[in-house]
């Protein structure tokens, strides 16, 4: 049973704060990693995708992989309050196309 | 910007109808996906196909189904609606030579079976 595990939360921090949202998954052959926000209502949207160890940055936005320990991470530095959202990790294992979500992490910026 | 489009978006119908939610891309991709998901609760997968005329079914058992006929387009139709079904149904695709198969979300569509 392939797991992803996030904590809920809601994770509350002050604006300009760094946000570190966490993921687990159980499946050591896991190969590609993706990070989504979703605002309440509406769809997931894609943020950062990760595949290597190591850490990966797109603007406010750092992605943390580390196969060994089989965590994966998102960093949002300088935290706006719209980055209030719910975050979804997503793992896929190699060779599939069916990636395994876990139930997101709400993150909560506030004034 | 991705480009899959989901209608209708809201849809209140009375139980026992027959309703097929419409999903269509313009991205050309090979896999798409049909997503159940209830307010601040996890996704669920229901349906997916890997191209046409191929498709499965997902985890959570579902009284759906499917069909992929065209490449840009993946129907979901309930043949008869029971307030159970009242969800946010949500389609994605992905495309496997990006390698990565990262998914585009649709905007939904909100059912509500009374």
């Amino acid at each position: 049973q392939k797991e992803v595990e996030q904590n809920s939360g809601p994770l509350s921090v002050p604006e300009g704060a760094i946000a570190s949202l966490n993921c687990t998954y159980s499946d050591r052959g896991s190969q590609s990693f993706f990070w989504y926000r979703q605002y309440s209502g509406k769809s997931p949207e894609l943020i950062m995708f990760i595949y290597s160890n190591g850490d990966k940055e797109d603007g406010r936005f750092t992605a943390q992989l580390n196969k060994a320990s089989q965590y994966v991470s998102l960093l949002i530095r300088d935290s706006q309050p719209s980055d209030s959202a719910t975050y979804l990790c997503a793992v896929n294992e190699l060779g599939s196309y069916i990636p395994t979500f876990g139930r997101g992490t709400s993150l909560i910026v506030h004034p | 910007e991705a480009d899959i489009y989901q209608t209708p978006r809201y849809l209140v119908i009375g139980t026992g109808k027959k309703i097929t939610l419409e999903c269509s891309q313009t991205m050309g991709h090979d896999k798409m996906y049909w997503y159940q998901q209830d307010p601040g609760m996890e996704l669920h997968l229901i349906h997916y196909s890997y191209g046409v005329n191929s498709t499965e079914k997902g985890d959570l058992s579902s009284e759906s189904t499917v069909s992929r006929i065209r490449t840009e387009h993946f129907p979901l139709t309930l043949e008869s609606a029971r307030p159970s079904h009242t969800s946010q149904y949500l389609c994605a695709s992905s495309e496997s030579a990006s390698g990565n198969n990262e998914q585009f979300f649709g905007p939904g569509t909100r059912l509500t079976v009374l």
